[in-house]
């Protein structure tokens, strides 16, 4: 099952904050997140393999409930360079987190203007 | 500097070809894949590899077929079977360790006409 991503797409102001989600209907071992620029290949920002576990990457943060089955990506004051498409790739519990079973959201597209 | 090479960047075909997309990578990394992706669609797993002359249909392996002969190289292949080709094709590779992220290629766009 693919997991939801939200929003699909949201647009900033340079210096805002921004949540994206990402929401499975399957017990979690594993969540990716990854940047794509238009055209161009996906770039690794973090993995979070625990419940609960917060993971920081700059000004970009991330958290996994394991709960829950969601996952939250936060991007505070965010940069132009912060623009592109946002992907979560959910690893379903019971594979040891293999990430040939990733299945990855849809996608939410952030825009950062000046 | 180590990476993912793709080749070619735009690919253009007639309908009923087979066509073969190229993915080098020299990580040394063990897992490979290849990913569809369609707007708005994200990415969809097609085939991955493990180790070298092991392979495993993803979601939408229907109508593609792979080959791992090397570590360092897993070409695609798109069969006239495939209904709707016309996408952009990404390869990645990782060590096969939970903790580990994708690196990925900058892809091959295909377009079929």
């Amino acid at each position: 099952q693919q997991p939801v991503q939200s929003p699909q797409a949201v647009i900033l102001r340079e210096g805002e904050d921004a949540v994206i989600n990402c929401s499975s209907s399957k017990a979690l071992y594993s969540v990716h997140w990854y940047r794509q620029k238009h055209g161009e290949a996906p770039v690794f920002l973090m993995i979070l393999l625990k419940g609960g576990e917060q993971k920081g990457h700059e000004k970009i943060s991330a958290s996994f409930n394991e709960k829950k089955q969601q996952s939250s990506l936060y991007l505070t004051a965010s940069q132009l360079s912060y623009s592109g498409t946002y992907f979560c790739g959910t690893g379903p519990a019971g594979y040891g987190g293999s990430q040939g079973n990733l299945i990855f959201g849809k996608g939410t597209k952030l825009s950062v203007k000046p | 500097d180590g990476g993912i090479t793709q080749s070619p960047k735009y690919l253009f075909r007639k309908e009923g070809q087979n066509v073969t997309l190229s993915c080098e990578q020299n990580l040394n990394h063990d897992a490979m894949y290849w990913y569809r992706q369609d707007p708005g669609q994200g990415l969809r797993l097609i085939y991955y590899s493990q180790i070298v002359n092991d392979f495993q249909k993803g979601d939408i392996a229907e109508g593609y077929s792979v080959s791992r002969e090397k570590k360092e190289s897993f070409p695609l292949t798109v069969t006239s079977a495939q209904k709707n080709p016309t996408a952009f094709y990404l390869c990645a590779s990782s060590i096969p360790r939970a903790n580990s992220p994708l690196h990925f290629g900058n892809g091959t766009r295909l377009t079929v006409t």
